[in-house]
């Protein structure tokens, strides 16, 4: 079954503490994205990855590291988390775009839940 | 900067009913992307629809694009209490960004 699996989906840590999200999928997508979701705010992107190798900073960066150094996985790594980073992580994936500029279908992880106290 | 703004941010109707979502967004995209998610759960693709079309049909949904408005919308037709989800707009262009969504709630 085509899938993006992510692990732990809850996980309730304190503050400083190293954590590292998995993601992983078996679509073999070029582009993985990592999102958080917060009340109010919608989707936030955090990190995105155009191929193995290739990281880039989304739109809230601050406070977290990725590394791609295979095509199905993507860790999102907290190195001192912050209760400010408490959210709902979303990691998605997708095949390259039909045409240059766009974005094709994401396809979304069942999500992480992360309370940093 | 969100490119997609939804309205309503709330919609309760009656089962059977139509359900219409709105999306605005602020600068040019490539194509225009909407998603449902379920309370809690990863989002869902439903429709993709490029800048150079204005209508297109999936099932049961049906999504205009006018780009001279910047505006989408995404009409549910004989809705069901399974649709009930939050729904969200994405804009592409180079990056694909989205809105807050619109909570739709359909009561049996």
């Amino acid at each position: 079954e085509a899938q993006v699996t992510q692990n732990p989906r809850y996980l309730i840590t304190v503050t400083g503490k190293k954590l590292t999200v998995t993601c992983s999928q078996n679509m073999n997508h070029e582009y993985m994205s990592w999102y958080r979701q917060d009340p109010g705010l919608g989707l936030r992107q955090i990190y995105y990855s155009m191929n193995v190798e290739v990281t880039d900073k989304g739109d809230v960066p601050e406070g977290y590291k990725v590394s791609r150094k295979e095509k199905r996985n993507f860790p999102l790594i907290l190195e001192s988390p912050s209760p400010n980073q408490t959210s709902l992580y979303f990691c998605a994936s997708s095949s390259p775009p039909a045409l240059a500029g766009e974005d094709g279908e994401q396809f979304f992880g069942p999500g992480t839940r992360l309370t940093v106290l | 900067s969100q490119q997609g703004e939804e309205d309503p941010q709330a919609l309760s109707i009656q089962e059977g009913e139509n359900a219409t979502m709105n999306c605005s967004y602020k600068t040019s995209i490539n194509n225009l992307q909407w998603y449902r998610q379920n309370s809690g759960r990863g989002l869902v693709h439903l429709i993709l629809i490029r800048s150079n079309e204005r209508e297109k049909h999936s099932g049961r949904l049906r999504v205009t694009l006018d780009t001279s408005k910047k505006s989408s919308s995404l009409l549910i037709t004989a809705s069901r209490a399974a649709d009930t989800a939050s729904y969200f707009c994405a804009g592409s262009n180079y990056k694909l960004t989205f809105g807050k969504g619109t909570l739709l709630t359909v009561n049996p």
